[in-house]
């Protein structure tokens, strides 16, 4: 298997801008989770989907990001707008044993 | 409120000796616990893990120590290599299906040689 492969890598954007993270979980994983990682909170947990159903997105920060899971091999994150705040790296994990994620290499966010 | 902590940013050790990370959670209902290791541009991965019934778990060079009554755990690492230098994150979840990990916020870890 792949992994968990998320794009783009990279993004740079300018404030304002709608940004949209992409995530493939590994295949018959039933849990996904975004996490966002920056220097003064480490790893946050955003939002998580069981079963391709939100369950908790009560680390959003604001109503400007939003998530979605149309089936089980694709979840997207959207920030709209963006702010240079939301500058940082997001990752996407998915497991099917209780505990064990499976982290893709993340999406480095650089909002100007 | 942070409910898992690593108190440490960073550690540095010489290559050979034992590395030992720390980490504290304040939640009772934790009852698994991991270890993941992430280098720079790639996303954390899996190293070791403890269930609430052990006190410790080996696998190789790795030792995971959990005193559940001083909510405390510990990551042995010996010897120390530098290949072993990154940033180390201690996470938990309770014992309610399969709900997500909280992570600390990570210990950079430098193997000199």
């Amino acid at each position: 298997d792949a992994g968990v492969i998320q794009s783009p890598r990279h993004e740079v954007t300018e404030m304002g801008q709608e940004v949209t993270l992409r995530c493939k979980p590994i295949s018959g994983h039933n849990s996904l989770f975004w996490y966002r990682q920056t220097m003064m909170r480490g790893l946050e947990l955003l939002i998580y989907f069981n079963n391709n159903v939100p369950i908790d997105d009560s680390g959003m920060p604001e109503d400007r990001f939003s998530a979605k899971m149309p089936n089980a091999s694709f979840s997207t994150l959207k920030i709209q707008p963006s702010e240079p705040r939301d500058s940082a790296v997001y990752f996407c994990a998915s497991s099917l044993i209780r505990g064990r994620a499976f982290f893709g290499q993340g999406t480095r966010l650089t909002v100007v | 409120d942070q409910q898992v902590k690593q108190n440490s940013p960073s550690l540095s050790v010489q290559e050979g000796r034992i590395s030992i990370l720390n980490c504290d959670y304040t939640n009772s209902m934790f009852d698994y616990f991991l270890w993941y290791k992430k280098y720079p541009a790639e996303g954390p991965t899996f190293l070791i893990s403890i269930s609430s019934i052990k006190d410790k778990n080996e696998d190789g060079r790795f030792t995971v120590f959990l005193n559940k009554s001083a909510k405390h755990l510990s990551l042995h690492i010996v010897p120390s290599q530098p290949g072993d230098s990154a940033v180390y994150f201690c996470a938990a979840t309770p014992n309610s299906g399969n709900t997500p990990l909280v992570f600390g916020k990570g210990t950079r870890l430098s193997v000199i040689a």
